[in-house]
Protein backbone atom coordinates (compact mmCIF):
# COMPACT_ATOMS: atom_id res chain seq x y z
CA UNK A 1 0.00 0.00 0.00
CA UNK A 2 0.91 3.70 -0.81
CA UNK A 3 1.38 5.56 2.63
CA UNK A 4 1.56 9.18 1.88
CA UNK A 5 2.44 11.20 5.81
CA UNK A 6 2.56 14.34 6.68
CA UNK A 7 4.62 16.20 9.97
CA UNK A 8 1.76 17.08 11.66
CA UNK A 9 -2.18 16.89 11.55
CA UNK A 10 -2.82 20.14 13.41
CA UNK A 11 -0.47 23.41 13.71
CA UNK A 12 -0.76 26.52 14.94
CA UNK A 13 1.05 29.23 14.40
CA UNK A 14 1.52 32.76 14.74
CA UNK A 15 1.27 35.85 11.93
CA UNK A 16 5.43 36.06 10.64
CA UNK A 17 6.68 32.85 11.61
CA UNK A 18 8.17 30.69 8.68
CA UNK A 19 5.91 27.65 8.89
CA UNK A 20 7.54 24.22 7.16
CA UNK A 21 5.25 21.54 6.22
CA UNK A 22 6.90 17.91 5.82
CA UNK A 23 5.44 15.47 3.22
CA UNK A 24 6.52 11.90 3.03
CA UNK A 25 5.78 9.06 0.56
CA UNK A 26 7.27 5.69 0.33
CA UNK A 27 6.53 4.16 -3.21
CA UNK A 28 9.09 6.01 -5.18
CA UNK A 29 6.50 8.39 -7.07
CA UNK A 30 7.47 10.54 -9.24
CA UNK A 31 5.09 13.22 -8.90
CA UNK A 32 4.14 15.27 -5.17
CA UNK A 33 1.99 17.79 -4.81
CA UNK A 34 1.14 20.19 -2.39
CA UNK A 35 -2.50 21.32 -1.92
CA UNK A 36 -4.98 23.40 0.61
CA UNK A 37 -8.50 23.28 0.45
CA UNK A 38 -10.85 25.02 1.68
CA UNK A 39 -15.35 25.30 2.27
CA UNK A 40 -16.77 26.31 -1.55
CA UNK A 41 -13.21 26.56 -2.95
CA UNK A 42 -12.59 22.68 -3.12
CA UNK A 43 -8.92 21.67 -3.58
CA UNK A 44 -6.33 24.05 -4.99
CA UNK A 45 -2.71 23.23 -6.25
CA UNK A 46 -0.05 25.36 -4.66
CA UNK A 47 3.43 23.73 -5.82
CA UNK A 48 4.06 20.34 -7.56
CA UNK A 49 7.00 18.45 -8.26
CA UNK A 50 7.92 15.76 -10.78
CA UNK A 51 11.48 15.31 -9.86
CA UNK A 52 14.22 15.39 -7.47
CA UNK A 53 15.04 19.31 -7.33
CA UNK A 54 12.34 19.61 -9.91
CA UNK A 55 9.39 22.05 -9.03
CA UNK A 56 6.39 23.78 -10.62
CA UNK A 57 3.88 26.51 -9.62
CA UNK A 58 -0.03 25.73 -9.32
CA UNK A 59 -2.54 27.67 -9.29
CA UNK A 60 -2.11 29.59 -6.03
CA UNK A 61 1.57 29.89 -5.17
CA UNK A 62 2.19 33.36 -3.70
CA UNK A 63 3.42 32.91 -0.21
CA UNK A 64 4.59 29.69 -0.50
CA UNK A 65 7.47 27.66 -1.47
CA UNK A 66 8.30 24.46 -1.73
CA UNK A 67 11.73 21.77 -1.24
CA UNK A 68 12.47 18.75 -3.10
CA UNK A 69 15.78 17.49 -2.04
CA UNK A 70 14.88 13.86 -1.63
CA UNK A 71 12.69 11.84 -3.95
CA UNK A 72 10.21 10.68 -1.16
CA UNK A 73 10.29 13.74 0.51
CA UNK A 74 8.33 17.31 -0.51
CA UNK A 75 8.03 19.82 1.40
CA UNK A 76 5.91 22.84 1.74
CA UNK A 77 7.36 26.39 3.31
CA UNK A 78 5.14 29.30 4.32
CA UNK A 79 8.23 32.08 4.18
CA UNK A 80 6.06 34.38 6.60
CA UNK A 81 2.14 33.00 8.00
CA UNK A 82 -0.29 35.34 7.11
CA UNK A 83 -4.16 34.90 9.07
CA UNK A 84 -4.98 33.85 4.78
CA UNK A 85 -3.15 30.92 4.73
CA UNK A 86 -5.09 29.27 7.91
CA UNK A 87 -6.47 26.13 6.23
CA UNK A 88 -6.24 22.51 5.61
CA UNK A 89 -3.25 21.26 3.64
CA UNK A 90 -2.62 18.51 1.42
CA UNK A 91 0.27 16.60 0.18
CA UNK A 92 -0.36 13.89 -2.57
CA UNK A 93 1.89 12.02 -4.88
CA UNK A 94 1.46 9.79 -8.28
CA UNK A 95 3.71 7.76 -10.08
CA UNK A 96 4.53 9.37 -12.55
CA UNK A 97 3.13 11.61 -15.51
CA UNK A 98 -0.30 11.33 -17.24
CA UNK A 99 -2.99 9.81 -16.17
CA UNK A 100 -1.96 8.91 -12.55
CA UNK A 101 -4.14 8.33 -9.65
CA UNK A 102 -2.88 10.66 -6.86
CA UNK A 103 -2.12 9.30 -3.25
CA UNK A 104 -3.30 11.56 -0.39
CA UNK A 105 -1.91 12.30 2.78
CA UNK A 106 -3.84 12.72 6.16
CA UNK A 107 -4.14 16.80 5.83
CA UNK A 108 -2.29 19.07 8.30
CA UNK A 109 -4.47 21.84 9.59
CA UNK A 110 -3.11 24.60 10.14
CA UNK A 111 -4.23 27.66 11.59
CA UNK A 112 -2.44 31.49 11.58
CA UNK A 113 -3.24 33.49 14.69
CA UNK B 1 -9.91 27.20 -20.24
CA UNK B 2 -10.19 24.31 -18.39
CA UNK B 3 -13.50 23.42 -16.14
CA UNK B 4 -15.11 20.99 -14.17
CA UNK B 5 -18.31 21.50 -12.46
CA UNK B 6 -20.42 19.78 -10.34
CA UNK B 7 -23.63 20.27 -8.04
CA UNK B 8 -22.17 21.64 -4.63
CA UNK B 9 -24.61 19.47 -2.61
CA UNK B 10 -27.29 16.88 -2.73
CA UNK B 11 -29.37 14.41 0.44
CA UNK B 12 -30.21 11.27 -0.33
CA UNK B 13 -32.23 8.36 2.01
CA UNK B 14 -30.23 5.37 3.57
CA UNK B 15 -31.13 2.18 0.77
CA UNK B 16 -31.87 4.54 -2.14
CA UNK B 17 -29.54 5.54 -5.09
CA UNK B 18 -27.90 8.23 -6.18
CA UNK B 19 -26.31 10.09 -9.22
CA UNK B 20 -23.57 12.86 -8.78
CA UNK B 21 -22.82 14.47 -12.24
CA UNK B 22 -19.77 15.81 -12.98
CA UNK B 23 -19.54 17.74 -16.51
CA UNK B 24 -15.80 18.45 -17.44
CA UNK B 25 -13.72 21.15 -20.27
CA UNK B 26 -10.06 20.19 -20.45
CA UNK B 27 -7.36 20.46 -22.96
CA UNK B 28 -6.99 17.24 -24.30
CA UNK B 29 -8.35 14.16 -22.54
CA UNK B 30 -6.57 11.80 -20.30
CA UNK B 31 -9.86 10.42 -18.33
CA UNK B 32 -11.71 11.50 -15.03
CA UNK B 33 -11.38 10.47 -11.81
CA UNK B 34 -14.07 10.16 -8.82
CA UNK B 35 -12.50 10.71 -5.20
CA UNK B 36 -14.22 10.21 -1.90
CA UNK B 37 -13.30 12.46 1.12
CA UNK B 38 -15.20 12.40 4.81
CA UNK B 39 -15.25 15.32 6.62
CA UNK B 40 -11.63 16.14 8.20
CA UNK B 41 -10.12 13.11 6.45
CA UNK B 42 -8.47 12.88 2.91
CA UNK B 43 -9.44 12.61 -0.66
CA UNK B 44 -9.74 8.52 -1.42
CA UNK B 45 -9.79 7.08 -5.17
CA UNK B 46 -13.06 5.53 -6.33
CA UNK B 47 -12.33 5.14 -9.95
CA UNK B 48 -10.74 6.23 -13.23
CA UNK B 49 -12.53 6.01 -16.30
CA UNK B 50 -10.82 6.73 -19.48
CA UNK B 51 -13.24 4.82 -22.38
CA UNK B 52 -17.00 5.66 -22.41
CA UNK B 53 -19.59 3.54 -20.71
CA UNK B 54 -19.92 2.16 -17.53
CA UNK B 55 -17.53 0.99 -14.91
CA UNK B 56 -19.20 -0.93 -11.90
CA UNK B 57 -17.34 -1.54 -8.70
CA UNK B 58 -19.53 -3.04 -5.81
CA UNK B 59 -21.89 -0.80 -4.85
CA UNK B 60 -20.00 2.23 -6.72
CA UNK B 61 -20.18 2.77 -10.72
CA UNK B 62 -18.76 5.34 -12.77
CA UNK B 63 -19.95 6.57 -15.84
CA UNK B 64 -18.24 8.73 -18.96
CA UNK B 65 -19.16 10.05 -21.78
CA UNK B 66 -16.41 11.77 -23.84
CA UNK B 67 -18.34 13.00 -26.39
CA UNK B 68 -20.78 15.19 -24.01
CA UNK B 69 -17.53 15.90 -21.72
CA UNK B 70 -19.97 14.47 -18.97
CA UNK B 71 -19.19 11.77 -15.97
CA UNK B 72 -21.47 10.97 -13.20
CA UNK B 73 -21.23 8.46 -10.39
CA UNK B 74 -23.44 6.41 -8.90
CA UNK B 75 -24.01 4.92 -5.67
CA UNK B 76 -26.60 1.89 -5.23
CA UNK B 77 -27.61 1.17 -2.06
CA UNK B 78 -26.89 3.88 0.02
CA UNK B 79 -25.37 3.07 3.68
CA UNK B 80 -24.77 6.22 6.24
CA UNK B 81 -21.07 5.93 5.60
CA UNK B 82 -21.39 7.23 2.52
CA UNK B 83 -21.98 10.98 3.73
CA UNK B 84 -19.15 12.72 2.13
CA UNK B 85 -17.82 14.75 0.06
CA UNK B 86 -17.37 13.29 -3.76
CA UNK B 87 -14.51 14.83 -6.07
CA UNK B 88 -14.75 14.52 -10.02
CA UNK B 89 -10.98 15.33 -11.45
CA UNK B 90 -9.60 15.41 -14.93
CA UNK B 91 -5.56 15.25 -15.68
CA UNK B 92 -4.42 18.49 -16.91
CA UNK B 93 -2.67 17.10 -20.27
CA UNK B 94 0.36 15.09 -19.45
CA UNK B 95 1.54 17.29 -16.68
CA UNK B 96 0.54 14.56 -13.77
CA UNK B 97 -1.64 17.33 -12.50
CA UNK B 98 -5.39 16.96 -11.90
CA UNK B 99 -8.27 19.52 -12.28
CA UNK B 100 -10.52 18.96 -9.38
CA UNK B 101 -14.41 20.72 -9.19
CA UNK B 102 -15.33 21.73 -5.93
CA UNK B 103 -16.81 18.32 -4.86
CA UNK B 104 -20.42 17.42 -3.98
CA UNK B 105 -21.16 16.89 -0.60
CA UNK B 106 -23.74 14.05 0.00
CA UNK B 107 -25.91 13.70 2.94
CA UNK B 108 -27.35 10.35 3.49
CA UNK B 109 -30.54 10.27 5.75
CA UNK B 110 -32.23 7.12 7.77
Amino acid sequence: DVKVTQSSRYLVKRTGEKVFLECVQDMDHENMFWYRQDPGLGLRLIYFSYDVKMKEKGDIPEGYSVSREKKERFSLILESASTNQTSMYLCASSLNSGADEQYFGPGTRLTVT
Amino acid sequence: GQNIDQPTEMTATEGAIVQINCTYQTSGFNGLFWYQQHAGEAPTFLSYNVLDGLEEKGRFSSFLSRSKGYSYLLLKELQMKDSASYLCAAPSSNTGKLIFGQGTTLQVKP
